[in-house]
C-alpha cells in the first residue's frame, strides 16, 4: 500500500528567508499524482501545489516550488521569501493514477507546522 | 470560486446522540469526500462518493454511514456517537478523480 511521510513535525523560519519542507512516499506505480496542502490556523485547507509524476519539470507556483525526485520518491516543498500569512500545517499527499481503478482516495502525510519567526 | 460549506464550525454532542454533519459544494462536482484530521496523523478519509447515491468506504468507516441524495449535498452521520469520535471532520469536493479537492472550513465535533 502507498504511504506518505512527513518527517518534520514542526518547522520554524525566519521571516524571508527559505525553507523547506520535506515529503517521501512509497509506491510501486509509475504514474501518479502528488499535491502540497496548507491548512492556515482555523481556515480552510487549500492546494498550494501539485505535480504529475511524468512530468519532469519541477511544479512552481509563486514563492513556492517543488523539489521532485522520482527515483528517491521524495517531493519536498520549498518557501522562498517566507511570510508570516505562510504559517500553517501543511501536508504531502499522494493519488494513484487514474486508470488504476475507482478509488478516488488522496493518501496523506501526518503534517508539518510551520511557525514563522517575525 | 469554488464554495465548500459545512453545517457547523463547531458541535458538542452526548455520548450515544445521532449527529449528522453536512457539507454541500456549488461547482457541480462529481465526487465528494469526508476525512477525519487528528493530530499527528494526517487526514484519514472515511467515505467518497462519486455520484448520486453512490458510496464507497474509506480508510475508517465504521461507526460512521453517508447518505447523498443530491449532487451538491453529502451528509455525513454518526449512527450513536462515542468520544473516540471527537474530531476535525473535513470535506472536500472534486470534479473528476485526478483533480484539486477543495476543502470546506471542517466542523470540530467533541463527544462527551
Amino acid at each position: 500500500a502507498q504511504t506518505v511521510t512527513q518527517s518534520q513535525p514542526e518547522m520554524s523560519v525566519q521571516e524571508a528567508e527559505t525553507v523547506t519542507l520535506s515529503c517521501t512516499y512509497d509506491t510501486s506505480e509509475s504514474d501518479y499524482y502528488l499535491f502540497w496542502y496548507k491548512q492556515p490556523p482555523s481556515r480552510q485547507m487549500i492546494l498550494v501545489i501539485r505535480q504529475e509524476a511524468y512530468k519532469q519539470q519541477n511544479a512552481t507556483e509563486n514563492r513556492f516550488s517543488v523539489n521532485f525526485q522520482k527515483a528517491a520518491k521524495s517531493f519536498s516543498l520549498k518557501i522562498s521569501d517566507s511570510q508570516l500569512g505562510d504559517a500553517a500545517m501543511y501536508f504531502c499527499a499522494y493519488r494513484n493514477p487514474v486508470y488504476m481503478d475507482s478509488n478516488y482516495q488522496l493518501i496523506w502525510g501526518a503534517g508539518t507546522k510551520l511557525i514563522i519567526k517575525p | 470560486d469554488v464554495k465548500v460549506t459545512q453545517s457547523s464550525r463547531y458541535l458538542v454532542k452526548r455520548t450515544g446522540e445521532k449527529v449528522f454533519l453536512e457539507c454541500v459544494q456549488d461547482m457541480d462536482h462529481e465526487n465528494m469526500f469526508w476525512y477525519r484530521q487528528d493530530p499527528g496523523l494526517g487526514l484519514r478519509l472515511i467515505y467518497f462518493s462519486y455520484d448520486v447515491k453512490m458510496k464507497e468506504k474509506g480508510d475508517i468507516p465504521e461507526g460512521y454511514s453517508v447518505s447523498r441524495e443530491k449532487k451538491e449535498r453529502f451528509s455525513l452521520i454518526l449512527e450513536s456517537a462515542s468520544t473516540n469520535q471527537t474530531s476535525m471532520y473535513l470535506c472536500a469536493s472534486s470534479d473528476r478523480p485526478q483533480d484539486t479537492q477543495y476543502f470546506g472550513p471542517g466542523t470540530r465535533l467533541t463527544v462527551l
